[in-house]
């Protein structure tokens, strides 16, 4: 079993809709959870952090965690063109030095003008 | 200005030869890593060097050898290449190698091995 989860889709709504993009993972021991974008070939981008419970607004971005359940989600509201990217969820072990990035293997959205 | 930068973008070459690709950031960060990322967009750590000292280096042939010669510069020469060393490779930096420290990627670098 991976360490983190993620459909990799593909996963097509029209302009305007409200997307919902999941992972899910294994080790108890991820404290800090990031959403990051990665358009068609162009390195990945930061676009949410967090290390808490609950939820973290940033604009038309939502991240949710839920630490009991292992879960997390970024919600997109009013979806564009522009948000056609790939979205990877990366976690991290918090209090170690050497802290390394697990990402999940990315769910490809599309957003239809 | 680019923050973290890679060459060559492209690198199209034969199996059995030996390439580097180089990553240079401006961003005065002390960390840096390389990534590999498969056909599966599947993104995993290889290396990463803080302040010139390798801190993670993670399960990979040993035909891979990164080389740190200042902070702002991780290189990664590979020896040997085979048909499964082709990937997109990125590099990025941190401004140190905390758990709560953003990571920068660069564009990538497209190896091809035939």
């Amino acid at each position: 079993q991976k360490e983190v989860e993620q459909d990799p889709g593909p996963l097509s709504v029209p302009e305007g809709a409200i997307v919902s993009l999941n992972c899910t993972y294994s080790n108890s021991a991820f404290q800090y959870f990031m959403w990051y974008r990665q358009y068609s070939r162009k390195g990945p981008e930061l676009l949410m952090y967090t290390y808490s419970s609950g939820n973290k607004e940033d604009g038309r971005f939502t991240a949710q965690v839920d630490k009991s359940s292992k879960y997390i989600s970024l919600f997109i509201r009013d979806s564009q063109p522009s948000d056609s990217a790939t979205y990877l969820c990366a976690m991290k072990i918090s209090g170690s030095s050497a802290s390394k990035i697990i990402f999940g293997s990315g769910t490809r959205l599309s957003i239809r003008p | 200005d680019t923050a973290v930068s890679q060459t060559p973008k492209y690198l199209v070459t034969q199996m059995g030869n030996d390439k580097s690709i180089k990553c240079e950031q401006n961003l005065g960060h002390d960390t840096m890593y390389w990534y590999k990322q498969d056909s599966k967009k599947f993104l995993k750590i290889m290396f990463s060097y803080n302040n010139k000292e390798l801190i993670i280096n993670e399960t990979v042939p040993n035909r891979f050898s990164p080389k740190s010669p200042d902070k702002a510069h991780l290189n990664l020469h590979i020896n040997s290449l085979e048909l499964g060393d082709s990937a997109v490779y990125f590099c990025a930096s941190s401004p140190s190698s905390g758990s709560t420290d953003t990571q920068y990627f660069g564009p990538g670098t497209r190896l091809t091995v035939l």
